[in-house]
């Protein structure tokens, strides 16, 4: 059974600071990565989705990487800013019908 | 403009009366899911359709039951709620290979 770990569970870093999320897998047969974002009482918005034949995917500020073999995905966030604080979820598909086996998150804050 | 569309916001029910939440999209997408999520724990799958035909994970209650009636709405019922459904309850819709999208969630509360 797939299994999704997110470390650390949470960060704080100071405006300006990059910052790396960490995401691991047990299955390294896996159809794609699915990087999300959650607000408060809100639902997930998607960040990124790697394909398994990708290595990386890239939207404005925010790279996500993916190492099958080893079973990691990082996500990096160049320049931090206040509005990126929120919990960051990685996920991956337990099968072909796509349904997502999530990680606990990582709860980030970004300090002015 | 929104794309998958969960009413209410908010719910609030007694213990032990029914309740259904909705789910619309207009995406045309052909997959829909519908996750459970408590407090600081990641997203659980309850079901999810590929068009009508609905598929339901090996540990979701009995109590949980779901309705498709056409590729636009979803909905999720929930028979005789306990306290231990009080949740964010997230849908989401997909089209083949492509990322999962997800409404802004109802929030349960059960009294």
């Amino acid at each position: 059974k797939q299994e999704v770990t997110q470390i650390p569970a949470a960060l704080s870093v100071p405006e300006g600071e990059n910052l790396v999320l960490n995401c691991s897998f047990t299955d390294s047969a896996i159809y794609n990565l699915q990087w999300f974002r959650q607000d408060p009482g809100k639902g997930l918005t998607s960040l990124l989705l790697i394909q398994s034949s990708q290595r990386e995917q890239t939207s404005g500020r925010l790279n996500a990487s993916l190492d099958k073999s080893s079973g990691r995905s990082t996500l990096y966030i160049a320049a931090s800013q206040p509005g990126d604080s929120a919990t960051y979820l990685c996920a991956v598909p337990n099968d072909s019908w796509g349904k997502l086996q999530f990680g606990a998150g990582t709860q980030v804050v970004v300090t002015p | 403009d929104a794309m998958v569309i969960q009413n209410p916001r908010y719910q609030v029910t007694q213990f032990g009366k029914p309740v259904t939440l909705s789910c619309s999209q207009t995406l045309n997408h052909n997959v829909m899911y519908w996750y459970q999520q408590k407090s600081s724990q990641a997203p659980k799958l309850l079901f999810h359709y590929y068009d009508k035909d609905f598929n339901n994970e090996a540990d979701t209650p009995d109590n949980f039951q779901s309705r498709r009636p056409n590729t636009s709405f979803c909905f999720l019922d929930i028979r005789s709620p306990g306290l231990g459904d009080a949740a964010m309850y997230l849908c989401a819709t997909r089209a083949e290979n492509q990322p999962q999208h997800f409404g802004d969630g109802t929030r349960l509360s059960i009294l």
